[in-house]
């Protein structure tokens, strides 16, 4: 059983569409999360949900738009996508927000291309 | 703002030798910090962490020391494995930062049979 799935694992598409990438975890974590992983593998979060309620929101442009309508999943929705926007996405989750001590599972990754 | 530091990779070893990946932080007050590795093709994993001075995270042989002194926490194995060749990747959260995971920009190993 898969812990955190993203759909799709690879999107390829051209300037200017509007894409969705879907998380969901089984574990019965309460927070989630959104990072994207340039080509020179930074990683950095973009989102973070808990209980389904907006936590952090790392001044990412607002083309992109997180939904999550329970919190088993976290969407993300991307408005007029730009060559910039090209990347891994990766969707993870952890218990809870409380402490620091909390591990983050993370799903296998979106690679979206854009052309 | 809080950030990490990693050494550049690629690191390459043959298999068997010494592993050391650099790790320093700058941060206010109490972070907790993460090894995180990531193997080819697939998303992060945990590997092992700290969450005060002096602790010692370990796991799968590999060892890191938080040490506030020198703010390092750096990634050691006495005796790596064609196996280990991954990403690994240096990270800090702190509460009030809403634990965001702040991370390193990653070291690339490359173990040689």
């Amino acid at each position: 059983d898969t812990a955190v799935s993203q759909t799709p694992k690879y999107l390829v598409t051209q300037m200017g569409n509007d894409k969705s990438i879907k998380c969901e975890q089984n574990l019965g974590h309460d927070t989630m999360y959104w990072y994207k992983q340039d080509s020179k593998k930074f990683l950095k979060i973009m989102f973070s949900y808990n209980n389904k309620e907006l936590i952090i929101n790392e001044t990412v442009p607002n083309r992109f738009s997180p939904k999550s309508p329970d919190k088993a999943h976290l969407n993300l929705h991307i408005n007029s996508l730009e060559l910039g926007d090209s990347a891994v996405y990766f969707c993870a989750s952890s218990q809870d927000l409380a402490g620091g001590y909390n591990e983050q599972f993370f799903g296998p990754g979106t690679r979206l291309t854009v052309l | 703002g809080d950030s990490v530091t990693q050494m550049e990779g690629p690191v390459t070893l043959s298999e068997e030798a010494f592993l050391t990946i650099n790790c320093t932080y700058t941060a206010t007050g109490y972070p907790s910090l993460f090894w995180y590795v990531q193997y080819p093709g697939e998303g992060l994993q945990l590997l092992l962490k700290a969450t005060k001075a002096d602790d010692k995270g370990s796991n799968k042989g590999f060892e890191a020391t938080y040490r506030k002194e020198t703010t390092s926490f750096h990634l050691e194995k006495g005796s790596v494995q064609v196996s280990d060749s991954a990403v690994y990747f240096c990270a800090l959260t702190k509460r009030d930062s809403s634990y965001k995971l702040i991370f390193g920009s990653g070291t690339r190993l490359l173990v040689r049979p």
